[in-house]
């Protein structure tokens, strides 16, 4: 039983659209994590936050829009995506305070597909 | 630049042993993880080597040498269930995670 959630599982939407991907941790932590995983490339991390502070923005388009209302939650939002864009994303986090050593623990992904 | 290589595919009989190596070239070092993570699912973490040697944990062990920018994940007694992909990460000098494109593990009966 993961101790972080995510929805949806799988979205599948046009370019035009909007959509958000939702996290959700039970773990008590104070970090969480944003990455894009494509097939057979190294995961791709794309925001951090710690303490509800956005620590890491790794030059995301801002086509991608997290949101972290609190410790538990992690928004993704998207709008006009490209093609480019379909990979799985997961979500991450960790104890936090002390990021250096944090051993990250991750969702299930949401699988995204962009027509 | 920051690189982590590790094998793209790789095939074992069940309950053969297999060894899974990772090299990395980062600016400085910090740890190295070891992630398994089944088609489908979550990464789960699996181990943590800062000091060089090896760390066993039941089937499953871990070693690191610092000197040549080497690991090897060391999988015993193998069971279908270990068919997965296995994720390789470096902590470098700014604590960021570095990570390699995954080993996929096959294992046959």
């Amino acid at each position: 039983e993961t101790g972080v959630t995510q929805t949806p599982r799988h979205l599948v939407m046009g370019m035009t659209n909007k959509k958000s991907l939702k996290c959700e941790q039970h773990l008590g932590h104070n970090a969480m994590y944003w990455y894009k995983q494509s097939a057979k490339k190294p995961l791709e991390l794309m925001f951090v936050y710690n303490f509800k502070e956005q620590t890491e923005n790794n030059s995301v388009p801002s086509r991608f829009s997290p949101e972290c209302p609190n410790s538990s939650h992690l928004f993704l939002h998207l709008h006009t995506l490209q093609p480019e864009d379909s990979a799985l994303y997961l979500c991450a986090s960790s104890p936090g305070g002390d990021l250096n050593t944090d051993t990250q623990y991750f969702g299930p992904g949401t699988r995204l597909t962009v027509l | 630049g920051q690189n982590i290589d590790q094998p793209t595919e790789m095939t074992a009989t069940e309950g053969a042993i297999v060894q899974i190596n990772c090299t990395y070239q980062t600016s400085g070092f910090n740890g190295l993880f070891w992630y398994q993570q089944h088609a489908g699912e979550a990464p789960t973490f699996l181990s943590y080597n800062v000091l060089d040697g090896l760390e066993e944990k039941g089937r499953f062990s871990s070693f690191l040498s610092r000197s040549k920018g080497y690991s090897y994940l060391l999988l015993k007694e193998l069971q279908m269930k270990d068919s997965a992909s296995y994720l390789c990460a470096v902590l470098d000098s700014n604590y960021q995670l570095i990570w390699g494109a995954g080993t996929k593990l096959i294992i046959k009966p």
